[in-house]
């Protein structure tokens, strides 16, 4: 079974922190991706990495940066937190295209409030 | 780019009565398709998917059908259970240029079954 990772399920930081959310897949994975989940929008991709030191800007990148240091380890960075970065955070993965199966594979989220 | 909606945000049946949830695509190029379930307080699970290739695909209980003419899909859940109830989407591969298994997921429909 594929497992997806997130470093906490819940967290509570300070407006101006410096944020650090964490994930890891344990199936060598090439691409791995975050999302985040608001009411009524859906899951919006923030930032996706499809190999080692690889980083694609999503849809809603602002505010936010990645690193990809190993294969299996994806972490999202909030430079400066703000309030309107209240949100579930959701971490994904998948293979590299087989022909028929772009599936990705999700971890538990990690529901952040930035007070 | 790909833009995916749904047609109900929320849905409720009762139990033993067949659900569908329907999603429109607007990127005629699209070839893939995926549903997926969240259930409260975990991450989306795979559900089922289709390529364009096909109209009509069958899982357990759950059926996919594909409309290409109109851009259009839907999930048909058979004899509905409690346990279905939870957020569903869909989402498709926003084909065109490299897309590294991107996904465009539509804003979720919450269904509720009522014993």
């Amino acid at each position: 079974d594929v497992k997806v990772t997130q470093s906490s399920r819940y967290l509570v930081k300070r407006t101006g922190e410096k944020v650090f959310l964490e994930c890891v897949q344990d199936m060598d994975h090439e691409n791995m991706f975050w999302y985040r989940q608001d009411p009524g929008l859906g899951l919006r991709l923030i930032y996706f990495s499809y190999d080692v030191k690889m980083k694609e800007k999503g849809d809603i990148p602002e505010g936010y940066s990645v690193s990809r240091e190993k294969k299996e380890r994806f972490s999202l960075i909030l430079e400066s937190a703000s309030t309107n970065q209240t949100s579930m955070y959701l971490c994904a993965s998948s293979a590299e295209f087989s022909g028929s199966s772009y599936e990705q594979y999700f971890g538990p989220g990690t529901r952040l409030t930035v007070t | 780019g790909e833009s995916v909606g749904l047609h109900l945000p929320t849905l409720s049946v009762q139990e033993g009565d067949n659900s569908i949830i329907n999603c429109a695509y607007s990127n005629s190029a699209s070839d893939y398709f995926i549903w997926y379930k969240q259930e409260s307080g975990k991450g989306p699970q795979f559900i089922i998917d289709i390529r364009s290739n096909m109209d009509k695909r069958q899982g357990q209980r759950v059926t996919v059908l594909l409309n290409k003419t109109v851009k259009h899909l839907s999930l048909q859940i058979a004899a509905t259970q409690p346990g279905d109830s939870a957020v569903y989407f869909c989402a498709v591969n926003p084909r065109g240029g490299t897309s590294y298994g991107k996904l465009t997921f539509g804003q979720g429909t919450i269904l509720t079954v009522h014993p």
